[in-house]
């Protein structure tokens, strides 16, 4: 089946090959979107942010999708690294607070040698 | 690089006492706020605090908990009386400004155990 779209949990991948997380958000008020990076024992770090008048922004090596007709948001990271294992989620901010996010369901990601 | 820093980086404590976790945000930050992250679940957002004040809470936050900066450099969490579900990551976070595309900087957390 396909699974284009849907949030996994855990995503396994090789060296060098791309990475897709996916994440679903529930708000439909909500118009700013960040991907945070967990390592283990450490606190969420921003990787990258995307606003609701946009559907696609880039960085260095990650990419950020949005599909605000499906609520849904994907980051992909190029040439996956090890150094990219992490818990990646996803938080969503409907109003001007800009600490007060709601966030994803993690993705543990594991990048194999 | 500058860095929130928190500790303890954990605490066991017994139900029905006080707990304080502590915070040193960046220097220069002026936007304050506290996450928890039961294990295994989604962080969650308690509270936000800027110009000596709590300017939003979560419905977790109840009279239980409270915030206070007492000095120009730290920024605590009290928990007043610990039940078993408060055990978490408890992570501080500051900004700069509130604007919402200005990163925010998380500590490492505290790991907090109710027993």
């Amino acid at each position: 089946g396909e699974s284009v779209g849907l949030h996994l949990p855990t995503l396994s991948v090789q060296e060098g090959d791309n990475s897709i997380i996916n994440c679903a958000y529930s708000n439909s008020a909500s118009d700013y979107f960040i991907w945070y990076k967990q390592e283990s024992g450490k606190g969420p770090q921003f990787i990258i942010d995307i606003r609701s008048n946009m559907d696609k922004r880039q960085g260095q090596r990650v990419t950020v999708l949005l599909n605000k007709t499906v609520k849904h948001l994907s980051l992909q990271i190029a040439a996956t690294q090890p150094g990219d294992s992490a818990v990646y989620f996803c938080a969503e901010i409907a109003g001007t607070n800009a600490g007060k996010s709601t966030f994803g369901d993690g993705t543990t990601l594991t990048v194999k040698p | 690089e500058p860095e929130v820093t928190q500790t303890p980086s954990h605490q066991v404590t017994q139900m029905g006492q006080e707990v304080i976790l502590r915070c040193v945000p960046i220097s220069n930050h002026l936007y304050f706020y506290w996450y928890r992250q039961i294990l295994g679940q989604k962080v969650e957002f308690l509270v936000s605090f800027y110009n000596n004040e709590i300017s939003e809470k979560s419905e977790i936050f109840d009279d239980q908990f409270s915030v206070e900066r007492p000095d120009g450099s730290n920024f605590t969490l009290k928990i007043r009386s610990t039940k078993l579900e408060d055990s978490a990551m408890y992570f501080c976070a500051s900004r700069n400004t509130g604007v919402r595309n200005t990163e925010a900087f998380f500590g490492q957390g505290t790991r907090l155990t109710v027993v």
